[in-house]
């Protein structure tokens, strides 16, 4: 069964702590999203990679988010430190080839930071 | 600034009726196009992609673009109750450097 898998599903911090969120791509899928989803704002592009190289990350607050590939099977994004605004759902998907913009979206990460 | 707007919705439909959602988008270079589904607390789903001027079918779906009009649209026909969700629609450039752009969703109700 190939699915995206997101790590923490909820996450609940108190401003100013540092949180990581972890994706594990569909195996064999080359390129990986980070999306972040409110209801003001709707789903937005924080930052994608293709075969582990950033290709753009200019969603991303610079100051205080970092998002990484270690390896083909694990993304990371991270923020430190964060913020009540930074509360949202944060979305990982995968893509693979030339059809890489037909997404598979990981079930999310609910964060709340008060 | 590229956007792609979808009114919000709520739009109801009765059971069997046709849903017609709606999608705009503003970067006349868009040439790829995807219809998302999205249950709530869920994560989104794709359902459709058109990259070509026309109709395109799937089942009970048909997606058709107009890029004249820069104009998206996603029908649902015989609208069942599970179908009730947020319809995202997205565009993109293409390439190998392209990424999608959302709007911000419709939302659709399918009365029993």
């Amino acid at each position: 069964d190939a699915r995206v898998t997101q790590t923490p599903r909820h996450k609940v911090t108190e401003m100013g702590q540092e949180v990581t969120m972890r994706c594990q791509p569909i195996l064999g899928h080359n390129t990986v999203f980070w999306y972040r989803q409110t209801m003001m704002q709707g789903l937005e592009l924080l930052a994608y990679f293709r075969n582990r190289a950033p290709l753009d990350d200019s969603g991303m607050p610079k100051d205080r988010f970092s998002a990484e590939m270690p390896d083909a099977t694990l993304a990371t994004l991270k923020i430190q430190p964060s913020e009540p605004r930074d509360s949202a759902v944060y979305f990982c998907a995968s893509g693979f080839g030339d059809s890489f913009l037909e997404q598979y979206f990981g079930p999310g990460t609910r964060l709340t930071v008060t | 600034q590229k956007e792609v707007e979808q009114n919000s919705g709520p739009l109801s439909v009765p059971e069997g009726a046709i849903a017609s959602l709606n999608c705009t988008y503003s970067d006349r270079g868009s040439q790829s196009f995807f219809w998302y589904r999205q249950y709530s607390g869920k994560s989104p789903e794709l359902i459709m992609f058109i990259y070509s001027n026309g109709d395109k079918e799937d089942g009970r779906f048909t997606a058709q673009l107009n890029k004249a009009s820069q104009y998206v649209s996603l029908l649902i026909r015989d609208s069942q109750p599970s179908d009730s969700a947020t319809y995202l629609c997205a565009a993109a450039r293409g390439g190998s450097q392209g990424n999608l752009i959302f709007g911000k969703g419709t939302k659709l109700s399918v009365k029993p």
